[in-house]
This record gives C-alpha cells, structure tokens and sequence, in this order.
C-alpha cells in the first residue's frame, strides 16, 4: 500500500462554494501530481510540483489552484466550484529517482450541484 | 509531444485463460519509461509493471508479461491465469523526465 492520502473520498457541494482537495504523502517524495480523471476516461494532468514552493500548471488547462508549502502536503483548491469541475481528482507523487513509478491516492470524487 | 494509444477501450477474457492489452505510444526519444497501471473500480491505482526502454528483455512480474517492441513503439500486457481480481482499468503510461502522459485505458472483464 502507498503511503498517500486523499480528503474527502466523497465531496457534493453547491455551485459557487471554494473548495479544498487534501492531499498528503508520508514517502518524502519530492514530485507531486494531480490529475483530473472523468468516469472510464483517461487522466490529465492539471498541476505538478517538483519540490517546495515549486508548482507549474498541467497539461489540461484548470480553473483550480495548488500549493505547496511542505513537502508531503499538496492542496488543491477551487474557488468557486461550478457543476463543470464534477470530477474525479487523483493526487499522485513519485521520488528523485528516475524510474518514474507514480504512487496514487484513492482520489476525491467532486459533484458540483 | 508524445502520446500514448490503448486501441481496445474493452476487453474480456475467462478466468484461467490469457488476454493482451494493447499500447502503442509516439515519441522521438530514446531512453524513457513505460508503465501499465491498474485502476480497481472505486480504488486506488497501482503499478502492475514497469520498462526501462533502454532493456531489450521484457519485463515480468508473475502472472503480468510485456511485449516491448521498441522499433515499431508497441507495449503490450500480456495477463496469464486471469483472476477475478484482475477486472478493472488498464492505463498505458510514458515517462521520460518527471511527467507522465497516460493512454485512454481499457477496461478488463474477467469471466467466472
């Protein structure tokens, strides 16, 4: 099992409200991810860090922010939620070396009402 | 940019019996990584197997085989004795550096 958690698992909220997706990793990895995954779809990557006060926007462009402040803490915020950002987020991280293996949290689904 | 293509979005197979996954991926690189991940449904996802481009042997972890051909850039899964526990998700992955670029995935059925 990795070592890398995620909160809420479950999330339904209003249209407007901000929200934050916890994400945190006990390993001391320096590269964190998250990924926006739509049922049965493939992943995309909307923010990275590859250290602290290191963060750079994904491939998939996000109306979400991150930030990382510790090592083994990478929040993920929308500031007012729309029904479009009803997702599934995957926090993911990986260490220095590079045989690039990517450890995933159980992700956070997000209904946005 | 590269990109990664799982040509097959389902497959299934009986238990017991052997099924391939299919990826082919697009790049001007030499040395990288590829992956396959499993994603359970409503569970975390986890490595099943990794290759290092630069290793013409295809890697093995028990009943999970790959067949890398790095000519034609194919990568696929090979599972033996399918198991119930095998039905989920199948991602593709490419990594060269410290981003990942992932297939559409194919979603395995496993027959009792």
């Amino acid at each position: 099992e990795a070592d890398i958690y995620q909160t809420p698992r479950y999330l339904v909220i209003g249209t407007g409200k901000k929200i934050t997706l916890e994400c945190s990793q006990t390993m001391g990895h320096d590269k964190m991810y998250w990924y926006q995954q739509d049922p049965g779809m493939e992943l995309h990557l909307i923010h990275y860090s590859y250290g602290v006060n290191s963060t750079e926007k994904g491939d998939l462009s996000s109306e979400s922010t991150v930030s990382r402040i510790r090592t083994e803490h990478f929040p993920l915020t929308l500031e007012s939620a729309r029904p479009s950002h009803t997702s599934q987020y995957l926090c993911a991280s990986s260490d220095r070396v590079s045989t690039g293996e990517l450890f995933f949290g159980e992700g956070s689904r997000l209904t946005v009402l | 940019a590269q990109t990664v293509t799982q040509s097959q979005p389902e497959m299934s197979v009986q238990e017991a019996e052997t099924v391939t996954l299919s990826c082919t991926y697009d790049t001007s690189e030499s040395d990288y990584y590829l992956f396959w991940y499993k994603q359970p449904p409503s569970r975390q996802m986890i490595l099943v197997i990794r290759q290092e481009a630069y290793k013409q042997q295809n890697a093995t972890e028990n009943r999970f085989s790959v067949n890398f051909q790095k000519a034609a850039k194919s990568f696929s899964l090979k599972i033996s004795d399918s198991q119930l526990g095998d039905a989920a998700m199948y991602f593709c992955a490419y990594r060269r550096g410290s981003k990942s670029t992932f297939g559409d995935g194919t979603t395995l059925t496993v027959k009792p």
